[in-house]
């Protein structure tokens, strides 16, 4: 099946930084989403970006399918980013209906 | 509009119980789907459902088991638990209009302890 790697696994940032967070996966995907995962368990959904940039206020994601690589922007970073990112991806004929990432933690410390 | 929900929040259960979890979908979304979620295995896809039908099964064993109803609401079912199966249980819901892929919703998940 499908591999999605995320990197880096733990990022720890001062409030105000800028960060980077990246999904690498090996076929082709007909849905790729980011999700935070708050401290109560709860993944709250980021982007749906199968291809593309999106941006939604100090969040943006940049998918190139025909690299299989996804990236997702965090700038300005806030105690509140606190948490883990994860990348999960479906494919066409797939069994699974979304892949997951093992995820990237992030601290934001004030 | 009112998003995935899933009860119960908590649930705690001794080996060789059975249970019921159950999630009710975002209004209009025909597909619901389960995950399980353990520090060790990360998220792993169990089922989904579309139109009361199994669409798609991960590699879970046959002790999980789902089922959806024709308002859509689903709920999923352990027999027999094992220490393993202790996991924060995660339902998603799309609307799937027809399209390859849609844009999945996530309920606040259960979380099940078992002793």
């Amino acid at each position: 099946g499908i591999q999605v790697e995320q990197s880096p696994p733990d990022l720890i940032l001062q409030e105000g930084a800028n960060s980077t967070l990246r999904c690498n996966f090996s076929d082709s995907v007909n849905n790729l989403q980011w999700f935070h995962q708050n401290p109560w368990g709860q993944l709250i959904n980021l982007f749906y970006i199968p291809s593309g940039t999106k941006q939604n206020g100090r969040l943006s994601a940049t998918t190139v399918a025909t690299e299989r690589y996804s990236l997702l922007y965090i700038s300005s970073s806030q105690t509140t980013d606190s948490g883990v990112y994860f990348c999960a991806v479906e494919t066409q004929g797939g069994s699974e209906k979304l892949v997951f990432g093992k995820g990237t933690k992030l601290t934001v410390n004030p | 509009k009112a998003g995935v929900t899933q009860t119960p929040r908590y649930l705690i259960k001794t080996r060789g119980q059975q249970v019921t979890l159950s999630c009710s979908p975002i209004s209009g979304h025909r597909s619901v789907s389960w995950y399980q979620q353990t520090p060790g295995q990360g998220l792993q896809f169990l089922f989904e459902y579309f139109s009361e039908t199994q669409r798609n099964k991960g590699n879970f064993p046959g002790r999980f088991s789902g089922r959806q109803f024709s308002n859509s609401r689903s709920e999923m079912n352990v027999s027999t638990l094992e220490l393993g199966d202790s996991a924060l249980y995660l339902c998603a819901s799309s609307l799937w209009s027809g399209r390859i892929a849609d844009t999945q919703y996530f309920g606040p998940g259960t979380r099940l302890t078992v002793l």
